[in-house]
């Protein structure tokens, strides 16, 4: 079936250097949304993609979404404390029926 | 307006033992979800209902079952629980099922963190 593969699976990182999340899938997406859930909480919502080579952007968070609906990115510039948690691509396909397909997300530690 | 509600938020059970996981939403959506989540391995898929009197099986259905029960609620039954069931369980909804579009956005509970001896 669709796989969304996510890396890294973790990264640690001194408070204001960036951070860069990688989703990729071998099949062509219709939409990608992006998640984030706190240590202990509950995933939630913070943007979706779904044009062609979209970027959109959230204060300090850049999302995008390649040229190829295949793969996308989130990049946070200068990290805060506050960013700390598990971020999460999850992928809508065509050929996929009513299902979103999650990555396994990527942890993010920031030291202050 | 509360969103997605989970109950338990925390369970112990013995092995062989039966409970059901409640959810229930107050969004007036039409597609309810059933996740486990475990270290390392993201979100996994139980079962989804796109709609009202229909259930279907995601990606882990084995030792589940789901019913939706009506419109707001979605419950899911572990039979007979197996150390291997050890998760936190996350339910979620969304406007509609389909890809692409606002309705698409899910919505998730708090969780139910379930340990099986």
């Amino acid at each position: 079936g669709q796989q969304v593969m996510q890396i890294p699976q973790y990264q640690h990182v001194q408070e204001g250097e960036d951070f860069t999340t990688y989703c990729n899938s071998s099949t062509t997406l219709s939409n990608i949304q992006w998640y984030k859930q706190r240590p202990g909480g509950h995933p939630v919502f913070l943007i979706q993609l779904v044009k062609s080579g979209e970027v959109k952007k959230q204060k300090r968070l850049t999302f995008q979404f390649g040229e190829a609906k295949k793969n996308s990115s989130l990049h946070i510039t200068a990290t805060q404390t506050t960013d700390v948690g598990t971020y999460f691509c999850a992928a809508g396909s065509n050929t996929g029926g009513f299902k979103t397909i999650f990555g396994a997300g990527t942890r993010l530690f920031v030291k202050a | 307006n509360a969103g997605v509600t989970q109950t338990p938020k925390f369970q112990v059970l013995k092995t062989g033992q039966s409970m059901t996981l409640q959810c229930a939403q107050d969004m007036n959506h039409n597609s309810m979800y059933w996740y486990r989540q475990d270290p390392g391995m993201g979100l996994r898929l139980i079962y989804y209902s796109a709609s009202e009197g229909t259930t279907d099986k995601g990606e882990v259905p084995n030792g589940y079952n789901v019913s939706r029960l009506n419109k707001r609620e979605f419950s899911l039954r572990l039979e007979s629980a197996a150390p291997s069931q050890t998760s936190v369980y996350f339910c979620a909804s969304s406007e509609a099922p389909g890809t692409g579009g606002v309705q698409n956005i899910q919505y998730f509970g708090a969780g139910t963190r379930l340990s099986v001896l």
